[in-house]
C-alpha cells in the first residue's frame, strides 16, 4: 500500500505567476484535502475534493483551484501568486463515503514566492 | 464556529518527563478528536485519535481522552524521550464534509 505523495517538494515563483501542485492519493482513497501550513502555524483547509467534485470549501479566495481526477489524483492550482502565499502544502485522503474519517497526509509541497 | 485552541509553546523537557499538551475545542456538532505529529522537513502523521465522548486513543505510549464536559482532549506521555522532539498538533473533525480544523501546533524538544 503505497502512501500519499506530493510534487513538487519544493518550488520557488515570483508573485503574479500561477502554480500547480499535485497529490497522489493513497490506495483506497478517493476523497482528497488540500491544506496550507504558513510557517509556525497549523495547516488551514483550503478545500476538498470527493469523486471529481469540490465537497467543501475553506476561507481562501478563487484564485486557489484545484481538480480531482478519475485515479483520485489532485491538483492544487494558485493563480496571481502573491507573497503570503509562501506556506507548505499539504495534501490528506481518506476512505470513502466515511465522516470524521482519518486523514492521511503527504510530506507537502513548499512554496516561495518572492 | 468549529475551533481548536492548543497550548503555546515552545515545551522543553528534559528526557523521562512527564508531557502534557493542552488541548480545549468548540464545536457545533460532535466532532472527532485527533493528535498529529510533525518531524522537522515531513508531513503529518497521525498519532492518536477518539471518536466519542470518554474514549481514550493511545500509541507509542502517547494517550489522551476525548472530555466532552470540559470539551478537552489533552495529550500526554508518562516519559518523553529524544525522539519525541516535534511538532504537535489537536485537530478535529465535525460533519460530514471531513473538514478538520487544526491548532496551531506545540513544539516539543526533549534533551538527553
Amino acid at each position: 500500500e503505497t502512501g500519499v505523495t506530493q510534487s513538487p517538494t519544493h518550488l520557488i515563483k515570483t508573485r503574479g505567476q500561477q502554480v500547480t501542485l499535485r497529490c497522489s492519493s493513497q490506495s483506497g482513497h478517493n476523497t482528497v484535502s488540500w491544506y496550507q501550513q504558513a510557517l509556525g502555524q497549523g495547516p488551514q483547509f483550503i478545500f476538498q475534493y470527493y469523486r471529481e467534485e469540490e465537497n467543501g470549501r475553506g476561507n481562501f479566495p478563487p484564485r486557489f483551484s484545484g481538480l480531482q481526477f478519475p485515479n483520485y489524483s489532485s491538483e492544487l492550482n494558485v493563480n496571481a501568486l502573491e507573497l503570503d502565499d509562501s506556506a507548505l502544502y499539504l495534501c490528506a485522503s481518506s476512505a470513502v463515503g466515511v465522516s470524521q474519517e482519518t486523514q492521511y497526509f503527504g510530506p507537502g509541497t513548499r512554496l516561495l514566492v518572492l | 464556529g468549529d475551533s481548536v485552541t492548543q497550548m503555546e509553546g515552545p515545551v522543553t523537557l528534559s528526557e523521562e518527563a512527564f508531557l502534557t499538551i493542552n488541548c480545549t475545542y468548540t464545536a457545533t456538532g460532535y466532532p472527532s478528536l485527533f493528535w498529529y505529529v510533525q518531524y522537522p522537513g515531513e508531513g503529518l502523521q497521525l498519532l492518536l485519535k477518539a471518536t466519542k465522548a470518554d474514549d481514550k486513543g493511545s500509541n507509542k505510549g502517547f494517550e489522551a481522552t476525548y472530555r466532552k464536559e470540559t470539551t478537552s482532549f489533552h495529550l500526554e506521555k508518562g516519559s518523553v524521550q529524544v525522539s519525541d522532539s516535534a511538532v504537535y498538533f489537536c485537530a478535529l473533525s465535525v460533519g460530514t464534509g471531513n473538514q478538520f480544523y487544526f491548532g496551531t501546533g506545540t513544539s516539543l524538544t526533549v534533551i538527553p
